[in-house]
């Protein structure tokens, strides 16, 4: 079992609509999640971070966090063409070791 | 210019070349990392460096080495490169109490 997943996809949403993004983690004690965004080609690039339960709003990104059900999520909504990249979950335990997930492409149709 | 900048931006080399890749941060922080990028694995750990006297492996360590030569500085080499090393190379910098990485753009490394 990987220690983060994520369906890789292609998640195809229309534009305007809201896109949902998953992930899951195996390591309990982990602490800290994050949502990094990569366009082809490019360097991934943080956009959203969330340390506790519930959720956590920054525009038109919202990340939700679980823990008991070790599932964090992200949703952009109003989707934008420009939303279209590979977002990578990634996940630290005890302020040290990040583990990546694989990523989900979404390509958002104009 | 870019926080964390590598070089080169693309290589094509040889079986069996050594090759080394650059990075350079002005972000002023002490830990550097090495990843490396395939399809379908997502990002894996090669090297970290918490400052210019402590250097560790990551989980894919093997057939690589590094240096880093000052706080700013930290280099990957490849000391007999071999095809299944052929990869999306990312050199990234943390502050020391945050989680949250800021990449470079990246070497696109391919041995034949």
């Amino acid at each position: 079992q990987k220690e983060v997943e994520q369906n890789s996809g292609p998640l195809s949403v229309p534009e305007g609509a809201i896109a949902s993004l998953n992930c899951t983690y195996s390591d309990r004690v982990s602490q800290s999640f994050f949502w990094y965004r990569q366009y082809s080609g490019k360097s991934p690039e943080l956009i959203m971070s969330i340390y506790s339960n519930g959720d956590k709003e920054d525009g038109r990104f919202t990340a939700q966090l679980n823990k008991a059900s070790q599932y964090v999520s992200l949703l952009i909504r109003d989707s934008q063409p420009s939303d279209s990249a590979t977002y990578l979950c990634a996940v630290t335990a005890g302020g040290f070791k990040t583990i990546f997930g694989a990523g989900t492409r979404l390509f958002v149709k104009a | 210019d870019a926080d964390v900048t590598q070089t080169p931006r693309n290589r094509i080399t040889k079986t069996g070349k050594r090759i080394m890749l650059e990075c350079s941060q002005t972000k002023g922080h002490d830990r550097m990392y090495w990843y490396r990028q395939d399809p379908g694995l997502g990002l894996r750990l090669i090297y970290y460096s918490f400052d210019v006297k402590d250097i560790n492996k990551g989980e894919i360590s093997d057939g690589y080495s590094v240096s880093r030569q000052a706080q700013a500085k930290f280099s990957l080499s490849l000391e007999s490169a071999i095809p299944n090393q052929t990869a999306l190379y990312f050199c990234a910098t943390r502050p020391d109490r945050e989680e949250c990485y800021t990449f470079g753009s990246g070497t696109r490394l391919t041995v034949v």
